[in-house]
């Protein structure tokens, strides 16, 4: 099982930037697919997820109205497009699986994003 | 939004027993999900539903859940078991996942 996170990097505040989170090794359109954000020093927050059949998404008040997650189930990726971008957003950005809709049960290495100017 | 309140740090002497509060509102009548996490490195599950435990995490990771109160208990502590620990449970009233602050585990 692998999940390899990328497109992290330095943007501007008010840009934009489109994570991109690889999946092999399982059947993607099985399972729910998250993603988690860490700031540096700090705890792990949720920031939105996918559902198996591509029906449904959550996102976190945070982030509601400036981040859009999608799914390609044919290249086996999930994506999460940040607009809007604030410092606040600055984190590691981890995508990770879900057989469930309530945990992950497996996590990418993430993906660092840094909002600065 | 849901709040969940861990400690921010415990210790333990090695081959003694870590207990890791995750305190809520009625967290008893949901689930629990627990994570290790390890300096610079991915979070990993080591406890799912309150106490099932995913395949490759020891025996010695149990956990509960009642009234108020999720705990995870680490027996016969190693210092591979040092990290920080993060409770998750998913808010269904806001339907968004909500971890706890982490707790730092440090084995003396």
């Amino acid at each position: 099982v692998q999940l390899v996170e990328s497109g992290g990097g330095l943007v501007q505040p008010g840009g934009s930037l489109r994570l991109s989170c690889a999946a092999s090794g399982f059947i993607f359109s099985d399972y729910w697919i998250y993603w988690v954000r860490q700031a540096p020093g700090k705890g792990l927050v949720w920031v939105s997820r996918f559902n198996s059949d591509g029906s449904d998404t959550n996102y976190a008040d945070s982030v509601t109205g400036r981040f859009t997650i999608s799914r390609d189930d044919a290249k086996n990726t999930l994506y999460l497009q940040m607009d809007s971008l604030r410092a606040e957003d600055t984190a590691v950005y981890y995508c990770g699986r879900g057989r469930v809709a309530t945990f992950v049960d497996y996590w990418g290495q993430g993906t660092l994003v840094t909002v600065s100017s | 939004s849901y709040v969940l309140t861990q400690p921010p740090s415990v210790s333990v002497a090695p081959g003694k027993t870590a207990t890791i509060t995750c305190g809520g509102n009625n967290i008893g009548d949901i689930s629990v999900h627990w994570y290790l996490q390890k300096p610079g490195q991915a979070p990993v599950l080591v406890i799912y539903y309150d106490s099932d435990r995913p395949s490759g995490i020891p025996e010695r990771f149990s956990g509960s859940n009642s009234g108020n109160t999720a705990t995870l208990t680490i027996s016969r502590v190693e210092a591979g078991d040092e990290g920080d620990y993060y409770c998750q449970v998913w808010d269904r009233s806001s339907d968004q996942g909500v971890f706890g602050g982490g707790t730092k585990l440090t084995v003396l």
